[in-house]
């Protein structure tokens, strides 16, 4: 079926250093890709998304790249700070249908 | 401009009671889903509605949940009969729909975490 692997599962980071996390989806017609920010006790909130047509997506700190061939996109936070602690989810829309498949999460850790 | 509303934000109840969530979407957005999360997992789908219709069900929903929209705004979600296993966390979703296709972002409210004694 349908999956979406997500790596690490925690991830720690001085502050100010660079954090990345990747994931990789199973179904080749997936054509969107979203990330998610979840804090404590809140739902998830979109950071970034990517549609397969794009290779690459920027907004300030965050970037976003996906690998169609090899069915991989990532996300990348530079300058990280303590408030990008969170969980991160990423998030595959598979063609033909209206829900996402999400990852397992990522906890970023940004010690200070 | 208000995002999604979910109501009640906790929910405590007696395995066997039913219990009933509310969806208030974002004002402008035709299409509605369910998702359920548990600790240390990434949503799951359960259910989306575009207007009051109701075109897709996960087999995660099984015959003790149902989900409605009758007017194409508000939603609710129902679970007869709870279980132990039905502790998780609620989430609703909400996205545009008017031309937009199917990748139109979903935003999420802050669910409402269910726990079953």
């Amino acid at each position: 079926g349908e999956n979406v692997e997500q790596h690490p599962s925690t991830l720690s980071v001085q502050e100010g250093d660079s954090a990345v996390i990747k994931c990789t989806y199973s179904d080749s017609a997936s054509n969107y890709f979203p990330w998610y920010k979840q804090e404590l006790g809140k739902g998830p909130q979109l950071i970034i998304d990517i549609r397969s047509n794009v290779g690459e997506k920027k907004d300030q700190r965050i970037a976003v790249t996906l690998n169609k061939t090899a069915k991989h996109f990532s996300l990348h936070i530079t300058e990280t700070q303590p408030e990008d602690s969170a969980v991160y989810f990423c998030a595959a829309g598979p063609s033909g249908t209206y829900k996402y498949i999400f990852g397992t999460g990522t906890r970023l850790k940004v010690l200070a | 401009d208000t995002g999604v509303s979910q109501d009640p934000r906790h929910k405590i109840t007696k395995r066997g009671q039913n219990v009933t969530f509310r969806c208030d979407p974002i004002s402008e957005h035709n299409r509605l889903y369910w998702y359920r999360q548990t600790l240390g997992q990434g949503p799951e789908f359960l259910t989306y509605f575009q207007n009051e219709a109701q075109l897709e069900k996960s087999r995660l929903l099984s015959d003790r949940f149902s989900a409605e929209r009758p007017k194409g705004s508000f939603s609710t979600l129902e679970i007869q009969r709870t279980e132990q296993g039905d502790s998780a966390m609620y989430l609703c979703a909400s996205s545009a729909g008017q031309g937009g296709g199917r990748n139109q972002p979903q935003h999420f409210g802050d669910g409402t975490r269910l726990s079953i004694l």
